[in-house]
Parts: C-alpha cells; sequence; structure tokens
C-alpha cells in the first residue's frame, strides 16, 4: 500500500463544535505531518510526529490538537474553529532515514462556519 | 535559513512548446530539493527528486549548486501538464521539514 488515506473528505462544522480528521499510512513511514493549504497556496506545516512522538508544533492555535495512537495512524481534533481556520488540511509522512520526500493525502476539506 | 524561490506565479505555454520553471533555493549545506506536482482537484504529488536525476512525464531537473537552482524543464509541454507546481527543499537535521516555494500556476493551452 504506497497510498496515505484521509477521512473525511468535506466537513462542515460549527464553531462550537468538535470533530476530528483522521489519517492513516501503511508504508512504514514514521514521520507524519499535518499540513494546511489554502486555494492556490503552499502548503503551511503545522505539526510533524516521529516515531509518534511531536516533535514540531508550529505555533499552531491550541484549538488544534494533533494526536498519534501508532506508527500507521495520525489524528487532528478540532475544538472552537474560527472561519479563519477553512481550508484543505493535508496529512503526509515519510521516511525518517531517508530519502526525505514526503507523500501526502488527499486532503479534508474543512468548512467552518 | 533555507528559503526557496519559485519566481513566476504563473506561466502560459502553447502546447508542444518547451517550458522551463525556475527554482533557486538558498541554503549553505547540501540540499535535496524535490519538485511537487498538483493537478486540478488531486492530491499533492512528488514529480521529481534531484537525487534520482529521473525523468518523470518528460520533465527533467538538475541541480546546479553554482546558481543554487533546480529548475523543471520538459521539451515539449502537453495540455495534461496543467497544474500548480511547488518546488521543495529538505535542509536535513532531524526537523524532517521540507520549505515549499510559492508555487508556479502552468497553463498549457491547445
Amino acid at each position: 500500500d504506497t497510498e496515505v488515506t484521509q477521512t473525511p473528505k468535506h466537513l462542515v462544522m460549527g464553531m462550537t463544535n468538535k470533530k476530528s480528521l483522521k489519517c492513516e499510512q501503511h508504508m512504514g513511514h514514521r514521520a507524519m505531518y499535518w499540513y494546511k493549504q489554502k486555494a492556490k497556496k503552499p502548503p503551511e506545516l503545522m505539526f510533524v510526529y516521529s516515531y509518534e512522538k511531536l516533535s514540531i508544533n508550529e505555533s499552531v492555535p491550541s484549538r488544534f490538537s494533533p494526536e498519534c495512537p501508532n506508527s500507521s495512524l495520525l489524528n487532528l481534533h478540532l475544538h472552537a474553529l474560527q472561519p479563519e481556520d477553512s481550508a484543505l488540511y493535508l496529512c503526509a509522512s515519510s521516511q525518517v532515514t531517508g530519502p526525505h520526500e514526503q507523500y501526502f493525502g488527499p486532503g479534508t476539506r474543512l468548512t467552518v462556519t | 535559513a533555507q528559503r526557496v524561490t519559485q519566481p513566476e506565479k504563473l506561466l502560459s505555454v502553447f502546447k508542444g512548446a518547451p517550458v522551463e520553471l525556475k527554482c533557486n533555493y538558498s541554503y549553505s549545506g547540501s540540499p535535496e530539493l524535490f519538485w511537487y506536482v498538483q493537478y486540478s482537484r488531486q492530491r499533492l504529488q512528488l514529480l521529481l527528486r534531484h537525487i534520482s536525476r529521473e525523468s518523470i512525464k518528460g520533465f527533467t531537473a538538475d541541480l546546479n549548486k553554482g546558481e543554487t537552482s533546480f529548475h523543471l524543464k520538459k521539451p515539449f509541454a502537453q495540455e495534461e501538464d496543467s497544474a500548480m507546481y511547488y518546488c521543495a527543499l529538505y535542509s536535513g537535521g532531524s526537523n524532517y521539514k521540507l520549505t515549499f516555494g510559492k508555487g508556479t500556476l502552468l497553463t498549457v493551452n491547445p
């Protein structure tokens, strides 16, 4: 299996809701990433996990809470989001020791109303 | 700090014409460089990595350390090449971060 999968594909949530995004890969990659992408812009890194431990948090607001339950799964818990958080949320994975290209999922299109 | 510059936000060519998407980087060490492509409504996918010096879909890219460039080239553009192209740099170390350029939107006209 050489793909990163993400669920759901689309999500609409109100500002008081709690929801979660899920990501899965079975390539044996031990680094996993969450990105936020706005239209026609490059992905912006949010979080990096290596060996299931959070190694980078790019000063992301606490209303986004990542979780890595095991080496294949990555979650992003959402709570009390703002309309400006509406975006495409991408998950990616890579090897830790190299080569270091990242493999991306199709993304979750999030709309906050 | 590392930086990736793609000077053209938009690039429009006719089918069959050569195309070159420019990428310059700033990094003091030995970088790993990649080109990613994002077709409309599709996932971001790896197109090329400089380490393997391969040709994918007719595209090639050569790392020029003297000019700190990694330009993407194709001798004859096809309409299906229309997409957003991102140059990305991995700078090493334990942070595993990719630094992306702002992207070039390529349109190939019939």
